[in-house]
């Protein structure tokens, strides 16, 4: 099946920076989804980005499919941002499989 | 409008027993999917329902099963229940059309 790799698996910032996060995956896809999980659990969705561009406030993401790979921009990071970031993928075929990568837990310091 | 909704949302069970975990989906989505986060597993695929049918199911074993009812709400039921069960249960739910899925705030399934 498809692999994702999701780097870095840690990252600990000052409140005010900016981070990117990166997601590898081994095969094409049909889905590509960037989620937040809470500290509750709750996956809060972030993206749909199978391919291109989008930006939503501090955050923005780019998904280069022909490249395998997608990017998660963080702006002016606050401490609320902290938690694990999770890239999915659903791969040709799958029938709506959803394979995660094993996350970045990101915390933001005051 | 609501999100994705889960109950319980907490549940302790012994051993050998059965668990039953709700879900309802977005108003208007009619696809449901089952995942499951064990401690060091990650997030895995269990299983996708869509208009009542089972289409896609995971690498579980059949005491992992469930069903979708005509108004697309779904249950997964844990049978014969093992200490490695214990996990955060998560649904989602999309449109048939659409493959975004929206997850709703999980059910944390305790098997002592």
């Amino acid at each position: 099946g498809i692999q994702v790799e999701q780097s870095p698996p840690d990252l600990i910032l000052q409140e005010g920076a900016n981070s990117t996060l990166r997601c590898n995956f081994s095969d094409s896809v049909n889905n590509l989804q960037w989620f937040h999980q809470n500290p509750w659990g709750q996956l809060i969705n972030l993206f749909y980005i199978p391919s291109g561009t989008k930006q939503n406030g501090r955050l923005s993401a780019t998904t280069v499919a022909t490249e395998r790979y997608s990017l998660l921009y963080i702006s002016s990071s606050q401490t609320t941002d902290s938690g694990v970031y999770f890239c999915a993928v659903e791969s040709s075929g799958s029938a709506r499989q959803l394979t995660f990568g094993s996350g970045t837990q990101l915390t933001v310091l005051p | 409008e609501a999100g994705v909704t889960q109950s319980p949302t907490h549940l302790i069970k012994t051993r050998g027993q059965q668990a039953t975990l709700r879900c309802s989906p977005i108003s208007g989505h009619t696809s449901v999917y089952w995942y499951q986060q064990a401690l060091g597993l990650g997030l895995q695929f269990l299983l996708w329902y869509d208009e009542g049918e089972e289409r896609n199911r995971g690498n579980f074993p059949p005491r992992f099963s469930g069903r979708q009812f005509p108004n697309y709400s779904s249950e997964l039921n844990v049978n014969a229940l093992e200490l490695e069960d214990s996990a955060l249960y998560l649904c989602a739910s999309s449109l048939t059309r659409d493959t975004e899925a929206f997850f709703g705030q999980g059910t944390r399934l305790t098997v002592v």
